[in-house]
């Protein structure tokens, strides 16, 4: 069963601007990862965050979690039209990883 | 570093036919290997969990004995759809974790596209 939620399904923004995108969880988790699709395709790993950690930077990736909150948001600034794509979180527990629906992101050039 | 391949990464066969698909770690050792289904336009599905050298650990309501997965090696896995029928037609994907256990990641395969006539 699916345990990540993401937040919005779509989203589309000029190239040059911000995305942010957020994932909900329900049950306890040992990590949580987002992963980038493009059409068709197999998915990258983008960026890991423990669930004792709070912030995580990754070039142009910045990723929170809260636990008390039960949730995760994936900045990607400065936009590149190359970044069109979806993008899931990933929750981890009991050694496997729980997938959400995906947000479709659109950059505009 | 940490690259999984997948072969094919299309097939095309006839209803009643058995198709294998490989999923292989080129650069890592790999005890752990997970095979997912995915629709178009939805989430992955987790179908089964492969530890080398042991059975398979099936998700609940994935058959068995319709998906044969094979880890023979720490850098091989294997899934075999038997007996494939139109509602089969998928794309699997198989990732691969390392041997530093379940807090390490899992690096995934670029994807097979199975088409069933």
């Amino acid at each position: 069963s699916q345990q990540g939620e993401e937040d919005p399904q779509a989203l589309s923004i000029q190239e040059g601007e911000n995305a942010t995108m957020n994932c909900s969880y329900k049950t306890s988790i040992n990590n949580l990862q987002w992963y980038r699709q493009n059409s068709g395709r197999g998915l990258v790993h983008l960026i890991l965050i423990r669930s004792n950690e709070r912030e995580k930077h990754s070039g142009r990736l910045r990723v929170t979690l809260d636990t008390s909150k039960k949730s995760s948001s994936l900045l990607i600034t400065a936009s590149r039209a190359a970044d069109t794509a979806s993008y899931f979180c990933a929750t981890g527990a009991n050694s496997k990883l729980t997938f959400g629906k995906g947000i479709t992101l659109s950059v505009r050039p | 570093g940490a690259v999984v391949s997948q072969h094919p990464s299309w097939v095309i066969c006839k209803s009643g036919t058995s198709v294998k698909i490989e999923c292989r770690s080129l650069d890592f050792q790999a005890t752990t290997m997970f095979w997912y289904r995915q629709f178009p336009k939805q989430s992955l599905m987790l179908m089964a969990t492969s530890n080398e050298g042991s059975k398979a650990t099936y998700e609940q309501g994935v058959e068995k004995d319709k998906f044969l997965i094979n880890h023979a090696s720490l850098t091989l896995s294997t899934l075999t759809v038997t007996s494939a029928h139109p509602e089969d037609s998928s794309f699997y994907i198989c990732s691969a974790r390392g041997l530093a256990g379940p807090g390490d990641t899992q690096y995934f395969g670029p994807g097979t596209r199975l088409t069933v006539l």
